[in-house]
This record gives structure tokens, sequence and C-alpha cells, in this order.
């Protein structure tokens, strides 16, 4: 159990486009869910937390109007990087955390999006 | 601050044991991970400690807790080839509903 899918898992865009990334949780609700982006030989960044329902809380120094982030189920989350870059280009990838009692504290990760902007 | 350390790389023989070392700054540390990403994939969780506690066990893994001196180790016993991938040392400061902050990996290499 406890299965987080994202959707795609590669991704080639041009400058200018958006793209939008899925991030779902296949067999259990998520109250939150997060967005992490992994540079080469760096530790995951934090992005945003988004719970279902509400706006998305950004981590500082992230463009909330740049990378829009809409949780609208409890097992959905989604991110669009809008008129994207190459500086844009990343492994993104979710987590997200169960609402079930007693697994609040296990988060579980999706497989993550390689995003190629060209 | 907030702040996660881990040694960058580890290299060891096939059949030996690992130990990954992590430290971290926040006292207020409530759960401690051990995440293991193999390339091009996402992160698995491997095991998790609360800080109420100094060592957890789950068959080759073994998480050893020193609070006083904010230190996680993992260790890997019987490494195998297989177990070679990256592994994030990660804490999370409150009781449910923020995110993890992670270190930024040990690269575990096992040759045989």
């Amino acid at each position: 159990g406890a299965v987080v899918s994202q959707h795609p898992s590669r991704v080639i865009c041009k400058s200018g486009t958006s793209v939008k990334i899925e991030c779902r949780s296949l067999d259990f609700q998520a109250t939150t869910m997060f967005w992490y982006r992994q540079f080469p030989k760096k530790s995951l960044m934090l992005m945003a937390t988004s719970n279902e329902g509400s706006k998305a809380t950004y981590e500082q120094g992230v463009e909330k109007d740049k990378f829009l982030i809409n949780h609208a189920s409890l097992t959905l989350s989604t991110l669009t990087v809008t008129s994207a870059h190459p500086e844009d280009s990343s492994f993104y990838i979710c987590s997200a955390r169960s609402r079930d009692r007693g697994l609040e504290y296990e988060q579980y990760f999706g497989p993550g999006t390689r995003l190629t902007v060209t | 601050g907030e702040d996660v350390e881990q040694s960058l790389f580890l290299s060891v023989r096939e059949g030996d044991s690992s130990v990954i070392n992590c430290t971290y700054t926040d006292s207020s540390s409530t759960y401690l991970y051990w995440y293991k990403q193999e390339p091009g994939a996402g992160l698995q969780l491997l095991t998790y400690i609360f800080s109420n506690m100094d060592m957890k066990q789950d068959q080759r893994l073994t998480v050893l807790l020193n609070k006083k001196d904010k230190h996680l180790s993992l260790r890997i016993a019987d490494t195998q080839t297989g177990d070679s991938a990256i592994y994030f040392c990660a804490e999370t400061l409150d009781q449910a509903g923020t995110a993890l902050i992670f270190g930024k990996g040990t690269t575990l290499s096992v040759s045989s």
C-alpha cells in the first residue's frame, strides 16, 4: 500500500510553454502533499506544501505565479510550470502524507518527473 | 536554523557493513528518517525513528540515534551491490503536516 504516482515520468518542452505534472496517491487519502525539486548532487528542496481545498504554501524564493499548485482532491495534486525556461529543468518529486491515524508521520514519495526545457 | 549534514560518499565491499552518518541541528526534531534513492528514481522510505528512541532495527538495517549529540546513523549489514544508491537523512519538526528537511545525501558504492 501507500503508493504515490507521478505523471509524466519524463517531459521535454520548449521554452515559453507550460507543463503540468500530476501527483496521485493511489491507495490512500492524503491530507497534505508536498512538491520538491532536486538538483544534481543536491538535496531535495521543498517548493510548496498543499492541503486539499486550500491554497498552497510556497517556500521562500519559489515563485507562486510560475509554479502553480492545485490540490483538487484528497488523492490528486498538480504542479504546473508556466512559461518554462531552461533553468526550470530539474527533477520534480511529490510526496503525500496519509490522513490515516498512525501513518501521519510517514511521507510517501512519487517516482519523480524529469523536466527538460529546450 | 534547520540543517541536516551527511558525508557525500561511502565506498564498501560486498558483504561488509556500511555505516552512513548524519547530524542535525534542531533539537526539536520529532522524527528522523532514512530514504533510499536509486538512479533516476524517487525516494523509498527505508525506516524512521522517533526522537525518544535510541535504536531501531529492521532486518539488515539498524538506526542509532544519539539525541545529545544530534547524531543519527544507518548501518546496513551484509551490504549487497543492490544497496548502491543515494541515502538521504531527513527530519521533521512537528507533530504532523510540515515537510521533511533533507540532507544532501550519501552516495553508497558497493563493489564486488
